[in-house]
């Protein structure tokens, strides 16, 4: 079966500084891959996903995230991090159903 | 209706109680999906529903029992729970054979067994 892991449990940015969140797959064939966000107590909110063509995805609240098949990885990304993107970030693949990482709990610094 | 409503949001009950729990969507999906979310956990799947019918069980415990009563509507009802059944509940939906947006989920109903 399909699995994706997120090697970071926390990551600390400050506010206004660029943002990288790790994501690997394991599959050989194209994966269809999510990227959501849960704020604390909230429910899943889709940023972005990726199934095939063009490598960078853009996606809400101005994150993107790029699939590199040479590395496995689609890691997630935001040039200038702002306060309210405090939130758990699950990277997430489909395999007749969707499977999720770990997670990664984002602090934003001020 | 782009929304996926959970009620109740939050549900304390006693081990020997039976509430429900109740997932509402109109956006004219066919999949619909029951999760539970632990403590700083990624939610884990427990029931799929595919055009009313059960799909998939993830092994779940009988005190939880699922219902779809038609395409808009999946309950989850408890009964004899235990302490560690305390989660947060999250419920899901997506258009079936066409997982390209994703799911939408719930706000989730918060869950204490006392």
């Amino acid at each position: 079966a399909q699995s994706v892991t997120q090697p970071d449990i926390h990551i600390t940015v400050s506010e206004g500084a660029s943002l990288e969140l790790r994501c690997n797959y394991s599959y050989g064939a194209t994966p269809y891959l999510f990227w959501y966000v849960q704020s604390p107590g909230q429910g899943l909110q889709l940023l972005l996903k990726y199934f095939s063509g063009d490598t960078l995805v853009q996606g809400i609240k101005g994150f993107e995230a790029e699939f590199k098949r040479s590395q496995s990885s689609f890691n997630l990304r935001k040039p200038s991090v702002h306060w309210s993107d405090a939130a758990e970030y699950f990277c997430a693949v489909w395999d007749n159903d969707m499977r999720f990482g770990a997670g990664t709990r984002l602090t934003v610094k001020p | 209706d782009t929304e996926v409503t959970q009620t109740p949001k939050h549900l304390v009950m006693g081990m020997t109680n039976k509430k429900s729990l109740k997932c509402e969507q109109h956006m004219g999906h066919r999949a619909m999906y029951w999760y539970k979310q632990k403590a700083k956990k990624p939610p884990e799947l427990m029931f799929v529903y595919s055009y009313e019918k059960l799909s998939i069980n993830e092994s779940v415990p009988s005190r939880f029992s699922p219902e779809c009563p038609n395409s808009s509507l999946l309950n989850l009802h408890l009964h004899a729970l235990q302490p560690e059944d305390s989660a947060l509940y999250l419920c899901a939906s997506s258009p079936i054979g066409q997982v390209l947006g994703g799911y939408t989920f719930g706000s989730g109903t918060r869950l204490t067994v006392v």
